[in-house]
């Protein structure tokens, strides 16, 4: 069974420009959350996402958006992109029906904002 | 605010010896407690994890302690061994689809087994 893919890897971008990155859940997960790990705040939350709908966010700035497609595979886009958007992007999948369904986290995708 | 708290920041064992790392949480709505293993460069790995209607959960050389009353639960690693060299997270979580349906991570611990 294949894990969380998350593509691509690693990115290096401009201040102000945007980024997408993109994810696969596990097959038959209906719910993907996204995460921003930095070596300062830690394992920050995103948002997650259900059945297509935004089921939960956390407190971002509207730069950060994101969307779930019907096969449920996930993308996030950052806008006006800033040196403090430099992190490791994390998403994770689930089951999502029910509480205490297993977290499983991607790779991440290693953003570089120069 | 800071919902989950985690310590040591860091922790050096020797090999062959117990590595204790405690977690604190403040909101009872969380009703799920998972830890996860992070080696570099990789995503987080979901190690073990345990529901507050148990005390305890033991899984191989990993135990997870849980008091309720406290709020509070710790990771014991028993026979620690270079391997485990990592950073751990604890976590909590709601019930899914909630405002508290998401994971709220400890800081962190970097674990060092010296051989």
């Amino acid at each position: 069974k294949a894990g969380v893919t998350q593509t691509p890897r690693y990115l290096i971008k401009t201040r102000g420009q945007q980024v997408t990155l993109s994810c696969s859940p596990i097959s038959g997960h209906r719910s993907v959350s996204w995460y921003q790990q930095t070596p300062g705040q830690g394992l920050q939350f995103l948002f997650e996402y259900f059945s297509e709908t935004q089921r939960n966010k956390g407190n971002f700035p509207g730069r950060f958006s994101g969307r779930q497609f019907s096969n449920s595979r996930s993308e996030m886009n950052v806008s006006t992109l800033e040196l403090g958007d430099s992190a490791l992007y994390l998403c994770a999948s689930s089951l999502g029906a029910t509480a205490g369904n297993t977290i499983y986290f991607g790779e991440g995708s290693w953003l570089t904002v120069v | 605010q800071q919902q989950v708290k985690q310590s040591p920041q860091s922790l050096i064992v020797q090999k062959g010896g117990i590595s204790i790392i405690n977690c604190a949480y403040e909101n009872t709505a969380f009703d799920y407690f998972p830890w996860y293993q992070q080696f570099p460069g990789k995503g987080p790995a979901l190690l073990i994890a345990i529901r507050p209607d148990v005390s305890e959960k033991k899984e191989g050389r990993f135990t997870i302690s849980f008091n309720k009353s406290a709020k509070q639960f710790s990771l014991h690693i028993m026979d620690s061994q270079p391997g485990d060299s990592a950073t751990y997270f604890c976590a909590a979580k709601g019930r899914s689809g909630g405002s508290q349906g998401n994971l709220i991570f400890g800081k962190g611990t970097k674990l060092s087994v010296k051989p």
